[in-house]
């Protein structure tokens, strides 16, 4: 298996435009994450799936951040308008919990997001 | 929601020498309890991970120990070498944040020296 892959692993942009993120989880994996990591905040957890169902997005910072999970196989993270502090490592990772517990994550390689 | 403290924020230690890394959880429901090793400009990759039944478990020069009572946990490292120089994460998993959802420390710096 060739892991959680994301793209783009790297995206600069102008402030105000569109960005869209992408990530592929491991096949099986029934759980899907993304994750935002910066200096200050560290790694939070913006939004999961579960069976390509959005659990809960109580992470997502504002309206201007979306996700979707159209099937198993593909997840988006978009964000319109982007901003400066947007700027951060965008990690996607996934997980196929048993049925009394959970197993630890795979992270994809992340996408490293710039607004300038 | 489950809350994990982590310290400490950077730790720089001789090679062979042991490096300890503490986290407390504020959630008594955890029960998972995983560590990630993240270098430089990669991916956090899950190293060891101990579960609310368990106290203790070692993976060659790896240990991790887990207080339910005092609700902390500890990654021991022992002879420690240049390669394990990365930022390690523990995490938590409480039923009553949501299942299967990991809360994370906020991370800590290992430097090993030559």
């Amino acid at each position: 298996d060739a892991g959680v892959i994301q793209s783009p692993r790297h995206e600069v942009t102008e402030m105000g435009q569109e960005v869209t993120l992408r990530c592929k989880p491991i096949s099986g994996h029934d759980y899907l994450f993304w994750y935002r990591q910066t200096m200050m905040r560290g790694l939070e957890l913006l939004i999961y799936f579960n069976n390509n169902v959005p659990i809960d997005d109580s992470g997502m910072p504002e309206d201007r951040f979306s996700a979707k999970m159209p099937n198993a196989s593909f997840s988006t993270l978009k964000i319109q308008p982007s901003e400066p502090r947007d700027s951060a490592v965008y990690f996607c990772a996934s997980s196929s919990p048993g049925r009394r517990a959970i197993y630890g994550y795979t992270f994809g390689s992340g996408t490293r997001l710039t607004v300038v | 929601g489950e809350n994990v403290e982590q310290h400490p924020s950077t730790l720089s230690v001789q090679e062979g020498d042991s490096a300890v890394i503490k986290c407390t959880y504020s959630d008594s429901a955890s029960n998972y309890f995983p560590w990630y090793k993240q270098e430089l400009g990669k991916r956090p990759q899950l190293i060891i991970d101990i579960r609310s039944n368990v106290g203790e478990k070692k993976d060659q020069r790896i240990a991790v120990t887990l207080n339910k009572t005092a609700k902390h946990f500890s990654l021991h490292i022992t002879e420690t070498q240049p390669e394990d120089s990365a930022v390690y994460f523990c995490a938590a998993s409480s039923p009553n944040s949501g299942y299967s959802t990991l809360t994370f420390g906020k991370g800590t710096m290992l430097l090993v020296s030559p």
